[in-house]
């Protein structure tokens, strides 16, 4: 039990474009999810905190206008990289947690590459 | 603002030794969470093994064990047997106790120790 998928694994786009990225609980209800972010040989940086039906919680520095976060329900979360850019270039995880089971589950993550 | 510290950028053991991952953190709360995660090759995040700062017994989950120093702050791993598969990024992470939404919520990492198991 407990598992979260993300799609895609892997995506290479081109600058300026911009990029979704899903992150689905796939066996109980998220009702809160998290966004991270990964650089390469570094720790995982919370970016966003979403709430399924309310607007998401940014970290602060995080631009709210470039990483768009969707939780329209209880077992999806979107996150968008708008007008992508060289420097967003990095591993994207996703983490969902449910009412009742108080631990982080971790989705396999996004390879983002924006040439 | 809590913050997490892996003092140990890389360890290596035998294979079937045992081996100690240093973990501190800074904190102005009583209650929280600690956790360790693995991460391997293929990058999933992998809970390893969860403390209650309210508890005084220290998590066990089978080879793994921790060892809880409230006052001290500080949460180290212990891995038992080590196995080859147990070569990794090995994170500490942190989390308050309350639901106060928004980040709050979220994981604080440490940078990290990526262990070496020698066959």
């Amino acid at each position: 039990g407990a598992v979260v998928s993300q799609h895609p694994s892997r995506v290479i786009c081109k600058s300026g474009t911009s990029v979704k990225i899903e992150c689905r609980s796939l066996d109980f209800q998220a009702t809160t999810m998290f966004w991270y972010r990964q650089f390469p040989k570094k720790s995982l940086m919370l970016m966003a905190t979403s709430n399924e039906g309310s607007k998401a919680t940014y970290e602060q520095g995080v631009e709210k206008d470039k990483f768009l976060i969707n939780h329209a329900s209880l077992t999806l979360s979107t996150l968008t990289v708008t007008s992508a850019h060289p420097e967003d270039s990095s591993f994207y995880i996703c983490s969902a947690r449910a009412r009742v089971i108080d631990t982080q589950y971790f989705g396999p993550g996004t390879r983002l590459t924006v040439l | 603002a809590q913050t997490v510290t892996q003092s140990q950028p890389e360890m290596s053991v035998q294979e079937a030794e045992t081996v100690t991952l240093s973990c501190t953190y800074d904190t102005s709360e009583s209650d929280y969470y600690l956790f360790w995660y693995k991460q391997p090759p293929s990058r999933q995040m992998i809970l390893v093994i969860r403390q209650e700062a309210y508890k005084q017994q220290n998590a066990t989950e089978n080879r793994f064990s921790v060892n809880f120093q409230k006052a001290a702050k500080s949460f180290s791993l212990k891995i038992s047997d080590s196995q080859l598969g147990d070569a990794a990024m090995y994170f500490c992470a942190y989390r308050s106790y309350t639901y106060s939404g928004g980040g709050a919520d979220g994981l604080t990492f440490g940078k990290g120790t990526h262990l070496i198991i020698q066959p």
